[in-house]
């Protein structure tokens, strides 16, 4: 079956350092990538999306680049705020599955001022 | 001017007891979900309805059932609920298959 593996958190950083958290999928289709983002006591928040090979996703000064021949989606950002301390989803979905949200566990991130 | 919207927010109750969680979306959207999320944040589909048909059942108990009035409505009720139902219930909405926008998330605590 489809299913996404994401890096085990916390991840623990300061202000202004470089995030990665890595995710890297099976999928028995073509699948479409997410990250989401949960912040404390929230709901989910879609982060950036990737629907194509090689399509790279950005938003809030976060990116993933959908690399098919490696299977993974792997999320950056240069300079890490204090506010961008919550768990981060890496996602997929299939069309031809009903467009179901296959999650990978979470990575709770911590930034420090 | 809330995009998915759920009802409660918070939900205690007794084993045994019968509750729903509403949703609602004002998107303009065909297809609606719902996921569980476990104590140990680990979100999983439950079911999707699309244009108010069923067309995802994931292994959930037969003690939950959706039900969709309207393409813009999808309640989940449990029967008989039990302590492993405590979890947080997320709704969520998309239109042509791709982008699923999510509710606030509804707190399960069975006591």
């Amino acid at each position: 079956g489809d299913s996404v593996t994401q890096m085990e958190g916390p991840v623990t950083l300061s202000e202004e350092a470089f995030l990665t958290i890595n995710c890297t999928y099976t999928a028995t289709g073509y699948p479409s990538l997410f990250w989401y983002v949960q912040y404390p006591g929230e709901g989910l928040q879609l982060l950036l999306k990737a629907t194509k090979a090689d399509d790279k996703g950005s938003n809030k000064g976060f990116e993933a680049t959908y690399r098919k021949e490696t299977t993974s989606f792997h999320l950056e950002k240069g300079s890490v705020q204090v506010s961008d301390s919550a768990v981060y989803f890496c996602a997929l979905a299939i069309k031809a599955a009903g467009n179901k949200l296959t999650f990978g566990g979470g990575t709770r991130v911590l930034v420090k001022p | 001017d809330t995009a998915v919207s759920q009802t409660p927010k918070y939900l205690v109750t007794q084993m045994g007891n019968d509750k729903s969680i509403k949703c609602e979306q004002n998107l303009g959207h065909d297809t609606m979900y719902w996921y569980k999320q476990d104590s140990k944040k680990f979100l999983k589909i439950m079911f999707s309805y699309n244009n108010k048909e069923l067309i995802i059942n994931e292994t959930v108990p037969n003690r939950f059932s959706p039900k969709s009035p309207d393409k813009a409505h999808l309640n989940l009720h449990i029967n008989s609920l039990e302590l492993g139902d405590s979890a947080v219930y997320f709704c969520a909405s998309s239109q042509e298959w791709v982008t699923q926008y999510f509710g606030p998330g509804t707190r399960l605590l069975v006591l």
